[in-house]
């Protein structure tokens, strides 16, 4: 497996402000993707991080909204922008290892007020 | 679209009885992931099955991966307190670059 670290690990903010989560993993990794995950529901998928190009979206996501940067094989970072209550979820970043199996950082727990 | 369908949403029982979750789909994959995830934690990797038919048993629980790699099923033997929580399944298809597509979870009550 490997150890993936995200900052923060939970926040409160404002509505019209937007957040930056950060993803780091100790091993460099092809694959990393952003997920959500809303109260009392199960994982969503948002967009493939792609490193040295533009991230792939989902169906209902868009770049404008959700900017994911990916400088390097280790580190990604989201951006939820112009937050309202409707964004208050968990972020959770993950990556593929070996045989495609998938394991989740620690989440970020997003309260917008 | 792929479609996940986990069933039962909700199971509550008694330490000590077996359960099984299902995770079925009209689509195949080329590997599944069950998750368990505690409450207020992340979602931490169980098993992946890769091969129709195949099965895993990690102590209590076994897996399996249907023959045409299309459903999955999670069985909990002599359930305890401990097993309690949020049982998601996820499907990956390696030709769409193995993005998962997750079940709508099972979330399981183990009473003492």
């Amino acid at each position: 497996s490997a150890v993936i670290s995200q900052k923060p690990s939970r926040d409160i903010c404002q509505r019209g402000t937007s957040l930056t989560i950060q993803c780091q993993v100790d091993s460099q990794v092809t694959m990393m993707f952003w997920y959500r995950q809303q109260p009392g529901q199960s994982l969503t998928l948002i967009a493939t991080a792609n490193q040295g190009s533009e991230a792939t979206y989902e169906s209902g996501f868009v770049i404008d909204k959700f900017p994911i940067s990916r400088p390097n094989l280790t580190f990604s970072t989201l951006t939820v922008s112009n937050m309202s209550p409707e964004d208050s979820s968990i972020y959770l970043c993950s990556v593929v290892l070996g045989r495609g199996e998938q394991y989740f950082g620690p989440g970020t727990r997003l309260t917008v007020t | 679209t792929q479609l996940l369908e986990q069933s039962p949403q909700f199971l509550s029982i008694q330490e000590g009885e077996n359960l099984t979750v299902y995770c079925n789909s009209s689509s195949v994959f080329s590997s599944l992931q069950w998750y368990r995830q505690e409450p207020g934690e992340s979602s931490v990797l169980l098993v992946t099955v890769v091969t129709g038919g195949e099965v895993k048993k990690l102590k209590r629980l076994t897996f399996q991966f249907g023959d045409a790699r299309k459903d999955s099923s999670l069985h909990i033997t002599a359930a305890q307190p401990g097993d309690t929580g949020l049982y998601l399944c996820a499907g990956a298809r390696w030709a769409a670059g193995n993005k998962l597509t997750f079940g709508g979870g099972t979330r399981v009550l183990v009473k003492p």
